[in-house]
């Protein structure tokens, strides 16, 4: 089945320490998105794809980092200048049509970071 | 920046009743999508609705539009105990396909 994984489920993080989130879609999607979420909140952009090597900053994109060398991958790297990284991380592709309206995201299940 | 407001922050209904929850957003928008998410789990996509559109249904769902008021809800029907999730808008307003998520409705259904 087509579906996106992202990889850990949990992860822990002690402080000044770089990670990475893994996100992969065999979807074939051109474009990827990261998003956080904190307890009772909705979600924020914090960067996003639109193709292979290209990216764009979101909202909150301050102290992380991402790739996108291959379409069907894009990690996040959750750096050591992200102050408050404890949070619910979601991954989602998309493949806009031509008419640039878009269709529904599909999710990944999440990846929980926590930093002891 | 948060693009959707969702209200009520909160509903708790019983089972067979129906749920309504609405959006708020602020600049123009090429779609509007509901979203549901189960407690530690990723978003699922219920519905969307482009702008040219002013109501649509998917089974028990009832999506409405209103671009001149900015705002839309989601109803579901005859609701179920398994209905109980958060709930969230999210406009798309560019060429680039990008979604802005609101905070989000927590409906709980009481069997």
């Amino acid at each position: 089945d087509g579906g996106i994984t992202q990889s850990p489920k949990y992860l822990f993080r002690k402080e000044g320490q770089n990670v990475t989130l893994s996100c992969e879609q065999n979807l074939n999607h051109d474009a990827m998105y990261w998003y956080r979420q904190d307890p009772g909140q909705g979600l924020r952009l914090i960067y996003y794809s639109q193709i292979v090597n290209d990216f764009q900053k979101g909202d909150i994109a301050e102290g992380y980092s991402v790739s996108r060398e291959k379409k069907e991958s894009f990690p996040l790297t959750v750096t050591s200048a992200q102050k408050n990284p404890t949070a619910f991380y979601l991954c989602a592709s998309s493949n806009p049509n031509r008419d640039h309206i878009g269709y529904g995201y599909t999710f990944g299940s999440g990846t929980r970071l926590t930093v002891v | 920046s948060q693009q959707g407001e969702e209200d009520p922050q909160a509903l708790s209904i019983q089972e067979g009743e129906n749920a309504t929850m609405n959006c708020s957003y602020k600049t123009s928008i090429n779609n509007l999508q509901w979203y549901r998410q189960n407690s530690g789990r990723g978003l699922v996509h219920l519905i969307l609705i482009r702008s040219n559109e002013r109501e649509k249904h998917s089974g028990r769902l009832r999506v409405t539009l209103d671009t001149s008021k900015k705002s839309s809800s989601l109803l579901i029907t005859a609701s179920r105990a398994a209905d109980t999730a958060s709930y969230f808008c999210a406009t798309g307003s560019s060429n680039t396909g990008k979604l802005i998520f609101g905070q989000g409705t927590t409906l709980q259904v009481k069997p």
